[in-house]
């Protein structure tokens, strides 16, 4: 069974600063990964989605990275503003069949501190 | 281009009561999934519909059911609700499997 696991669960960082959120998962045969944002109360929103053959997708200061073989994916945010405060969350899709959900993490919730 | 749209926004039921959640997918997505969200358990898979076609269920009771009209909307039922049924429902649209998921901005139902 596919699990997903997100470390930290919180983390405060100054404003500026170049942070890195982890995100692993058990299983390395998935068909690709997406990262969300979520705030508050609110639905979640797609930053970036990478596929199973990519080893890194960007948008702005967002940039993913994918190392299937070790069960890994990371979200570099550079140069943290105020407003990048949200829960982060990943979540795997285990194959294209249809016949699978989304498995999500619990989410690391930032703050970025003015 | 529209998002997926969820209505309503806020619900607040009793218990034992029965409750219906919308949900509008993008233009001509045509699969739509959806999940519950608690502070304990984070976010757990539903049910997703493919033209009119349940293909997937989470494990959850029968008490939660779900069904897709021939537009692609698609609407859950939760019958006799209980307190832990407290949740943020959030529906996902696709144009198929493998090419990301849109979210909607929930519906927070809460049962008193």
């Amino acid at each position: 069974k596919q699990e997903v696991t997100q470390i930290p669960a919180a983390l405060s960082v100054p404003e500026g600063e170049n942070l890195v959120l982890n995100c692993s998962f058990t299983d390395s045969a998935i068909y690709n990964l997406q990262w969300f944002r979520q705030d508050p109360g609110k639905g979640l929103t797609s930053l970036l989605l990478i596929q199973s053959s990519q080893r890194e997708q960007t948008s702005g200061r967002l940039n993913a990275s994918l190392d299937k073989s070790s069960g890994r994916s990371t979200l570099y945010i550079a140069a943290s503003q105020p407003g990048d405060s949200a829960t982060y969350l990943c979540a795997v899709l285990i194959s294209n069949s249809g016949n699978t959900p989304l498995v999500f993490g619990k989410g690391t919730r930032l703050s970025v501190i003015a | 281009k529209a998002g997926v749209t969820q209505t309503p926004r806020y619900l607040i039921k009793t218990r034992g009561q029965q409750v219906t959640l919308s949900c509008s997918p993008i233009s001509g997505h045509r699969s739509v999934s959806w999940y519950q969200q608690t502070p304990g358990q984070g976010l757990q898979f539903l049910f997703e519909y493919f033209s009119e076609t349940q293909r997937n269920k989470g494990n959850f009771p029968g008490r939660f059911s779900g069904r897709q009209f021939s537009n692609s909307r698609s609407e859950m039922n939760v019958s006799t609700l209980e307190l832990g049924d407290s949740a943020l429902y959030l529906c996902a649209s696709s144009l198929g499997q493998g090419v990301g998921y849109t979210f909607g901005s929930g519906t927070r139902l809460t049962v008193v």
